[in-house]
């Protein structure tokens, strides 16, 4: 997936604990983005960044914080994990053609 | 609102038989793009056209988009058990930053 990776694979948490998501990439792209993926739904956009210091909210924000400190590493944070955040995550990088590239997602669920 | 609505929601064909899916949306943009997506992995780019585009071809991909019906359609020919797998197409709307939106996609299965 063009060097796009992310930390953790998997991961399961209880109603109320946080978690921090990690997406790096091995480019030098400006663009990143959080989806979240569920059940027979296309992709849904959490938030993006369109450089280094700077982070917009996509369709789905509520619940969620991010962070991109670094223009390789674009961070997604759940501070209080409810079971409605029980999805697949993907992040993506925008190259400068405009087509997006994605990372093996992360599975968290939710109890 | 979802952008873009792929259709059909599922597709089964036999290998050798090609397969269509299309795509409506409902804004002005500036390219369409189709994307596969393998049970439990990431999607995968497979072809971008622009608004000024009618048609492309990448090996045995072709998409066409008609920006007057505000649709596209994606055509795989002689179609392989590899190529089972969910197709979405996202509508690019912004110059710059976001504005992707992907439709809930087409599950393709292709059987041997």
């Amino acid at each position: 997936n063009a060097g796009v990776t992310q930390t953790p694979k998997f991961r399961v948490l209880k109603t109320g604990q946080s978690m921090t998501l990690l997406c790096a990439q091995d480019m030098n792209h400006e663009y990143m983005y959080w989806y979240r993926q569920d059940p027979g739904m296309g992709l849904r956009l959490i938030h993006y960044s369109v450089g280094e210091g700077t982070t917009a909210k996509g369709e789905v924000p509520d619940g969620y914080n991010v962070s991109r400190l670094k223009k390789q590493n674009f961070l997604l944070g759940l501070e209080s994990a409810a079971p409605s955040q029980t999805s697949v995550y993907f992040c993506a990088i925008t190259t400068g053609g405009r087509e997006q590239y994605f990372g093996p997602g992360t599975r968290l669920t939710v109890t | 609102s979802q952008q873009g609505e792929e259709d059909p929601q599922a597709l089964s064909i036999q290998e050798g038989e090609n397969a269509t899916m299309n795509c409506s949306y409902k804004t002005s943009i500036n390219n369409l793009q189709w994307y596969r997506q393998n049970s439990g992995r990431g999607l995968v780019h497979l072809i971008l056209i622009r608004s000024n585009e009618r048609e492309k071809h990448s090996g045995r991909l072709r998409v066409t988009l008609d920006t007057s019906k505000k649709s596209s359609s994606l055509l795989i020919t002689a179609s392989r058990a590899a190529d089972t797998a969910s197709y979405f197409c996202a509508t690019d709307s912004s110059w710059y930053g976001q504005n992707f939106v992907f439709g809930p996609g087409t599950r393709l299965s292709v059987l041997p």
